[in-house]
């Protein structure tokens, strides 16, 4: 059982650009979250997607978008970068709806924004 | 809305000694609470759930917590401290429905040799 993979692992970018993140989720798994975690802070939610559509959104801005492909795979993009987008960026597949379910997490991807 | 605090945002223990993290939660509803631990460059790995099937959760590598709805606590423990429980350890609630985690904003637990 292949577990939750992201790409890339690291990526530095400048200030203004755009970024896109990728996820593999936990075969069996249908639903996809992704957290931002800025250094010396806890993950917080960004958005959820389950069986391709958006299911729930934190606090964040539109410019923060994503998309979930058939086979669950995921994608978060990011337009307008800023200094403060800066972060580990975690992705965390689930098997279904409920707020017990485990969520499996990737390793995650550190973006850094000059 | 639901929200963790993590008191504590370092903690220091000798190899051996009792490991104590403490997490108390604010739900309007009855909650879901986790526990997650995360390595250095690694992303999180749950360490026990609370899922309202019993007050006391048993998880890996020898981690338990109790939940204490009086005291709104999930407070994580472990008898003896091991060199490799190092790590960053996350109390989380989740959002009743939709797997949405709010997480705490972390204990690093530092284990003394």
């Amino acid at each position: 059982e292949t577990g939750v993979t992201q790409s890339p692992t690291h990526l530095i970018k400048t200030r203004g650009q755009q970024v896109t993140l990728r996820c593999s989720s936990q075969s069996g798994h249908n639903t996809v979250s992704w957290y931002q975690q800025a250094l010396g802070q806890g993950p917080q939610f960004i958005f959820q997607y389950y069986r391709e559509e958006e299911n729930g959104r934190g606090n964040f801005p539109p410019r923060f978008s994503g998309l979930q492909f058939p086979n669950y795979s995921s994608e978060l993009n990011v337009n307008a970068l800023e200094l403060d987008d800066s972060a580990l960026y975690l992705c965390a597949s689930s098997n279904g709806q409920g707020a017990y379910n485990e969520q499996f997490f990737g390793p995650g991807t550190r973006l850094t924004v000059l | 809305a639901q929200s963790v605090t993590q008191l504590g945002s370092h903690v220091s223990v000798s190899e051996g000694a009792l490991v104590l993290l403490r997490c108390n939660y604010s739900s309007s509803v009855p909650p879901y609470l986790f526990w997650y631990v995360q390595y250095p460059n690694q992303g999180l790995q749950l360490l026990l759930k609370y899922t309202s099937a019993a007050t006391l959760v048993k998880g890996i590598n020898g981690f338990e917590a109790e939940f204490k709805k009086s005291e709104t606590s999930f407070h994580l423990t472990k008898p003896s401290a091991h060199m490799s429980d190092a790590a960053e350890y996350f109390c989380a609630v989740s959002d009743g429905g939709n797997e949405k985690l709010t997480f705490g904003t972390g204990t690093r637990l530092t284990i003394i040799p």
